[in-house]
């Protein structure tokens, strides 16, 4: 079976401070990896994926996150943070369960920049 | 624009009433799901449906209906709500395979009394 564990639920940190939140999985096969965003009251955005190739993955503001299959890790980074991205951060492994594309959460991560 | 879009966005009502939500998207996506939010439990899928007429259960079916009678709807039945379904129910849709990201809807905040 596929997991995802976010290893922080929440990460408070400065505004231009850098920023890293950590999402590992299990998986026995091959995976493709997303990390969404939750604004609040708005639904999920995706802001990046890995599906092969380079292990570094960039994404829509200014965020990247890097595959590292020996350590089932894709954490998601950001140099320097903004106030507008407080929000929840979701980390997920796409399934592998017959027809079914059922993505595979993590439980969140929310940050919150403070000026 | 490219959207999944639901409604209610919010609705209180009474247990045992029945009620539906709707999900529409515009992008002639085959695959369509829907999902829970809940504060320490994250998202659990309730139903999915990879095309029209093609319906099955997800993670935490009970309590709940679908239908997918054209390819842009996929609406959330409840036939005889419960509290314990006083949640946050988002919609998502998506191109076939498992590498296509799922767009999702701006959510409907249920409460059931």
């Amino acid at each position: 079976a596929q997991s995802v564990t976010q290893l922080d639920s929440q990460v408070p940190v400065f505004e231009e401070a850098p920023v890293e939140l950590r999402c590992n999985y299990s998986s026995s096969v091959s995976v493709y990896l997303f990390w969404y965003v939750q604004y609040p009251n708005q639904g999920l955005q995706l802001l990046l994926k890995y599906l092969s190739g380079s292990t570094l993955v960039k994404g829509i503001n200014g965020f990247e996150a890097e595959f590292n299959k020996s350590q089932t890790s894709f954490h998601l980074r950001k140099p320097s943070v903004h106030i507008s991205d407080t929000a929840e951060y979701f980390c997920a492994v796409s399934g592998n369960a017959g027809n079914n594309r059922k993505l595979i959460w993590g439980l969140g991560t929310s940050l919150a920049v403070n000026p | 624009e490219a959207q999944v879009t639901q409604n209610p966005r919010y609705l209180i009502t009474v247990t045992g009433k029945k009620l539906t939500v709707t999900c529409s998207q515009n992008m002639n996506h085959e695959y369509m799901s829907w999902y829970r939010q809940d504060p320490g439990l994250g998202l659990r899928q309730i139903y999915y449906s990879m095309n029209v007429e093609v319906t099955d259960k997800g993670d935490v079916p009970e309590g709940y209906k679908v239908s997918r009678k054209e390819k842009r709807n996929f609406p959330l039945i409840l036939e005889s709500p419960s509290p314990n379904q006083t949640s946050l129910y988002f919609c998502a849709s998506s191109s076939p395979g498992n590498n296509q990201p799922q767009h999702f809807g701006d959510g409907t905040r249920l409460s059931i009394l």
